[in-house]
């Protein structure tokens, strides 16, 4: 069956110019999770919901950052007057339910250039 | 808080030689332990996991095993293959989340 996918592959934009960027999980996987992949940060964790809701919004890194979910399945993270700093690559990854046993399943990303 | 220690790479190791990647973590209670691999062009995928103390993780040659005495889940292969060049991430599940280790770049020469 399909996978995480993720939309856009690629992003370059400008400096203070807003981007959104877009997460499909596999079907059925109630719980979304997103996280960012920074050459000086490592991988880290953002955000995730569990259906329409986000009981854990406490790695979003300022309030440029803001994520939702509609209808338990697609997510959007948005990011308000990017910054140079923001330039990472933005994982989206999905599982069956929330809970230390099951599997993360990670989408390809999103590569955010911000020049 | 929670958090994941792995050893920093690159790790360069000629094919058929052992590997061990070593991986420690500090958290409360006794977390899902997993470790991810990045080949190059692709993303994240779990190689392997263990939910508890004492279990052993394995897939694809490679081993885990969770030892609580030592808060460790060191990664282990006899054998290792040009095809298994990657990043390689320790990461324990914490509040839902998953915190990861920096990361171990592995290159196997031929």
């Amino acid at each position: 069956g399909a996978g995480v996918s993720q939309s856009p592959s690629n992003k370059v934009t400008e400096k203070g110019k807003d981007v959104e960027l877009r997460c499909d999980p596999i079907s059925g996987h109630t719980a979304l999770y997103w996280y960012r992949q920074s050459l000086g940060q490592g991988l880290e964790f953002l955000i995730y919901f569990q259906g329409n809701s986000a009981p854990d919004k406490s790695g979003l890194p300022s309030d440029r950052f803001s994520a939702e979910r509609t209808g338990g399945s697609v997510s959007t993270l948005t990011i308000q007057r990017t910054q140079q700093e923001d330039s990472a690559v933005y994982l989206c990854a999905s599982s069956p339910i929330a809970g230390g046993q099951n599997e993360q399943f990670f989408g390809p990303g999103t590569r955010l250039t911000v020049l | 808080g929670d958090s994941v220690t792995q050893m920093e790479g690159p790790v360069t190791l000629s094919e058929e030689a052992f590997l061990t990647i070593n991986c420690t973590y500090t958290a409360t209670g006794y977390p899902s332990l997993f470790w991810y691999v990045q080949y190059p062009g692709e993303g994240l995928q779990l190689l392997l996991k263990a939910t508890k103390a004492d279990d052993k993780g394995s897939n694809k040659g490679f081993e885990a095993t969770y030892r609580k005495e030592t808060t460790s889940f060191h990664l282990e292969k006899g054998s290792v293959q040009v095809s298994d060049s990657a990043v390689y991430f320790c990461a324990l599940h914490s509040s839902y989340k998953l915190i990861f280790g920096s990361g171990t770049r592995l290159l196997v020469r031929p």
